[in-house]
């Protein structure tokens, strides 16, 4: 299948700081991605739907300004956590839809797990 | 309303007999798809089968095949002959409409496959 590598996979942070997750696809153009939260023992939350050339689109009740999302390419999405905090540490993993196809299946990332000191 | 519900918060099976994990979804979309992926305590999502809104048979992949019932709007996933390493969180999903539109999951099942 599909392949979409996420970096970095673990990230310890102070709080204040600001922390940016890669997330590529490897072998296939992603003109969407989509980025979701985890906390644990608990389901994926979509973030934020992020688009090639163009804004992402943030669920309700997420901060776009914190949550700083980029695009710049077609096998390039990045998540910029800004001025992180204790409340912001959980697993961050990325997603890739294949531009091709419409099954829409999704394709991950490895995940992020952020902790903010 | 939940778009997607996952009633079994756990489940246990004995290694090499077949467990069901529940899935219902609620759409007004006549266009959508259904997912199962597996979470292992790694963390990195699995996919494991798909059902497509307008497929007439049920969909299998090796030991993983999903029980469409569209009238119930119900997508259970069977595991046959449970393994140990199959011991994981099993997340249902949809996507409504067609195409790239998001993707919605489930709260999760555990499933502990015992020995």
């Amino acid at each position: 299948g599909a392949v979409v590598s996420q970096h970095p996979s673990r990230v310890i942070c102070k709080s204040g700081t600001s922390v940016k997750i890669e997330c590529r696809s490897l072998d296939f153009q992603a003109t969407t991605m989509f980025w979701y939260r985890q906390f644990p023992k608990q389901s994926l939350m979509l973030m934020a739907t992020s688009n090639e050339g163009s804004k992402a689109t943030y669920e309700q009740g997420v901060e776009k300004d914190k949550f700083l999302i980029n695009h710049a390419s077609l096998t390039l999405s990045t998540l910029t956590v800004t001025s992180a905090h204790p409340e912001d540490s959980s697993f961050y993993i990325c997603s890739a839809q294949i531009r091709t196809g419409n099954t829409g299946e999704l394709f991950f990332g490895e995940g992020s797990r952020l902790t903010v000191l | 309303a939940q778009k997607i519900t996952q009633t079994q918060p756990g489940m246990f099976v004995q290694e090499k007999e077949a467990v069901t994990l529940d899935c219902t979804y609620d759409t007004s979309d006549q266009s959508y798809g259904l997912f199962w992926y597996k979470q292992p305590s790694s963390g990195e999502m699995i996919f494991l089968i798909y059902q497509g809104s307008y497929d007439e048979q049920n969909a299998t992949e090796g030991r993983y095949s999903l029980n469409f019932q569209k009238a119930r709007k119900s997508a259970n996933l069977v595991i046959s002959a449970s393994q140990l390493g199959d011991s994981a969180m099993y997340f249902c999903a949809m996507r409504e409409g067609r195409g790239y539109q998001k993707v919605t999951f489930g709260t999760g099942t555990k499933l502990q496959v015992i020995p």
